[in-house]
């Protein structure tokens, strides 16, 4: 049962374009999200969060939205970069932190010259 | 620097060899948690800890122990390691005393261990 999907396992944009990363998840009781940042051979690390409360959160070219009727967010990076090339994976907890993280699936992103 | 290690970074063992993944973090965090990242499935969360000499099931516990006798330590323990148990493993640490925005989790590089 996966509480947390990103159906999506690769996307490919080209330098500049605006990259839209999308996670769905069923769980109503999940009251925070987060993105990580994954490059090969490190570490998952963290991009941006937003807890339920609100609907957006924006930190310099990353932008993440939140839809609770709908049970989904996505997150944008403008302008995309060759440097956000990556694996993005959503994340969420029912526990208003960071702790108990049920991940996502990752979407691979390619941006392109 | 905060960091979070994780030792091996590669291994590869046979069946039924013990074997331990050690982790340790700088942070003083409270709460530590180990997860396994297998194709097309994410990362899943095999073992966690709120704090010393409390550890507690994550969603994919069987076949691994955990202790943490310290507070900077949570060290993965495979007793009779099989080939499902070849995967790549990470390390997280977070605080407990999260302010909105920016509490997260801080992962380990990551251990690639193959089971023959």
């Amino acid at each position: 049962d996966q509480q947390v999907k990103q159906n999506s396992p690769s996307l490919s944009v080209q330098e500049g374009r605006i990259s839209i990363l999308n996670c769905d998840y069923t769980n109503s009781m999940f009251d925070y999200f987060l993105w990580y940042k994954k490059y090969p051979a490190e570490g998952p690390t963290f991009l941006i969060s937003i807890s339920s409360i609100k609907d957006k959160n924006e930190d310099g070219r990353f932008t993440v939205f939140l839809n609770k009727s709908a049970k989904h967010l996505s997150l944008h990076i403008v302008p995309s970069q060759p440097g956000d090339s990556a694996v993005y994976f959503c994340a969420a907890s029912a526990r208003g932190g960071a702790q108990k993280l049920v991940f996502g699936q990752g979407t691979r992103l390619t941006i392109n010259p | 620097e905060a960091q979070v290690t994780q030792n091996p970074r590669y291994l590869i063992t046979v069946t039924g060899k013990k074997l331990t993944v050690t982790c340790s973090q700088n942070m003083n965090h409270e709460y530590m948690s180990w997860y396994r990242q297998d194709p097309g499935l994410g990362l899943r969360q095999i073992y966690y800890s709120m704090n010393v000499e409390v550890t507690d099931k994550g969603d994919v516990p069987e076949g691994y122990k955990v202790s943490r006798k310290e507070k900077r330590n949570f060290p993965l323990i495979l007793e009779s390691p099989s080939p499902n148990q070849t995967s790549l493993y990470f390390c997280a640490s977070s605080s407990l005393a999260g302010v909105e925005s920016t509490d997260t989790q801080y992962f380990g590089p990551g251990t690639r261990l193959t089971v023959l």
